[in-house]
Order: C-alpha cells, then sequence, then structure tokens
C-alpha cells in the first residue's frame, strides 16, 4: 500500500527566505509524484509533477521539487517565497497505470512580512 | 463552464439531515472525482466516474453516502442521516481522461459541510 508523509504542518517564513516543504512516500511499485497549491478558499492547482526523466522538475512560479528514489522523497523547495506564495501544499503519489492520488496530509506554509 | 463549481459552499446541517453536494465538471471531461478534506487528514478518495463505466466507489465510507452522475456531467453526493464525523470539505475534481500521468485533475473550491 502507498501512504504520503508530510512531517511539517505549518511552516512560517520570512518573505525572500527559502523554504522546504518535505514529503516522503512509501510504495512497493514505481510511481508518479505530485506536489499541489490550495490557495484561501480556492481548490486544488497542480503546481509540478515527476512522471520520470529528469529528477529535478520546476514549475512556472519558482518552485522546484527532486526526486530522490533512495530517500523516498519528493521535497518542494523555493529559494526566495513571496507573501503570495501563502497557501496550503499538498504532495501526493499515485501508482502508474492509475487514476488514484493518495495525498499527504498537506503543510500550511505562512510568508511573513 | 471555465472551471469546476461546485454548490453550495457552505453547509451546515442538523445531526440526522440529508445532504446534498453538487459538482459541475468542466464541459468535455470525461472523468469526475470526489474528494473529503478533513482537518489534519489529507485528501481521502471517495468515488470515481468515468464516461458510462461502473463508478469505482471503494473510498465511500459507509453506506449513507452515495453519488451520481447524470448524463456524463453534473454529479451529486448525497449524505444520508449525516453524522458530525462527515463534518469536512468535500471536493471534487474533472479530467478529460483517466490516467493521471496524462490528465491533469482540475479541481473545484469544495463544500465546507459542518454538521452540527
Amino acid at each position: 500500500a502507498q501512504s504520503v508523509t508530510q512531517l511539517d504542518s505549518q511552516v512560517p517564513v520570512f518573505e525572500e527566505a527559502p523554504v522546504e516543504l518535505r514529503c516522503n512516500y512509501s510504495s512497493s511499485v514505481s510511481v508518479y509524484l505530485f506536489w499541489y497549491v490550495q490557495y484561501p478558499n480556492q481548490g486544488l492547482q497542480l503546481l509540478l509533477k515527476y512522471l520520470s526523466g529528469s529528477t529535478l522538475v520546476e514549475s512556472i512560479n519558482g518552485f522546484e521539487a527532486e526526486f530522490n528514489k533512495s530517500q523516498t522523497s519528493f521535497h518542494l523547495r523555493k529559494p526566495s517565497v513571496h507573501i503570495s506564495d501563502t497557501a496550503e501544499y499538498f504532495c501526493a503519489v499515485s501508482e502508474r497505470g492509475t487514476y488514484k492520488y493518495i495525498f499527504g496530509t498537506g503543510t500550511r506554509l505562512k510568508v511573513l512580512a | 463552464g471555465a472551471g469546476v463549481s461546485q454548490s453550495p459552499s457552505n453547509k451546515v446541517t442538523e445531526k440526522g439531515k440529508d445532504v446534498e453536494l453538487r459538482c459541475d465538471p468542466i464541459s468535455g471531461h470525461t472523468a469526475l472525482y470526489w474528494y473529503r478534506q478533513s482537518l489534519g487528514q489529507g485528501l481521502e478518495f471517495l468515488i470515481y466516474f468515468q464516461g458510462n463505466s461502473a463508478p469505482d466507489k471503494s473510498g465511500l465510507p459507509s453506506d449513507r453516502f452515495s453519488a451520481e452522475r447524470t448524463g456524463g456531467s453534473v454529479s451529486t453526493l448525497t449524505i444520508q442521516r449525516t453524522q458530525q464525523e462527515d463534518s469536512a470539505v468535500y471536493l471534487c475534481a474533472s479530467s478529460w481522461g483517466w490516467e493521471v500521468a496524462k490528465n491533469i485533475q482540475y479541481f473545484g473550491a469544495g463544500t465546507r459541510l459542518s454538521v452540527l
């Protein structure tokens, strides 16, 4: 069975500081990995995904995540955060060839001025 | 429509009452999903519809929960005899096809259900 662990429920960080949101997964088969973002009062939006190939994936708004198979991790990073990055971030895995996501419990990122 | 629409955005009900939650997916999307987002629990898969195929109901937590999708478009999630533990945000998502690698799921803003 697959599972996703996001150890940090909340992460406060000052504007322009770097941030890392941690995600670890457990699976006995090959998986796809995703980060979704949920801004206040909005639905989830896909931020970035790892399917295959380069282990470093990037989003259009400066976030990046690196797939580390040996550590079964897919941590999300941004070198300099903005107030507008305040949101909840969900890590998810999906077994190849399926339609189901397994989501983590989410990390609430709060960017402070 | 431009995105996935859910109604109502908030629903307060009394324990024991039935509730209906509506999801209007993006036009043309054949796949539709319901998830439940409980405090500190992440998103829990409830049910999946794909075209005219039989739905995957494996995530429904009890027989008080049911869902239907009429005409391959709008879906309704019904919770009968609501309990306090049903309080959560119910999210709907839709996608063009079924495989997550090829088809992004687009989420609605959710319905926040509070059972008193």
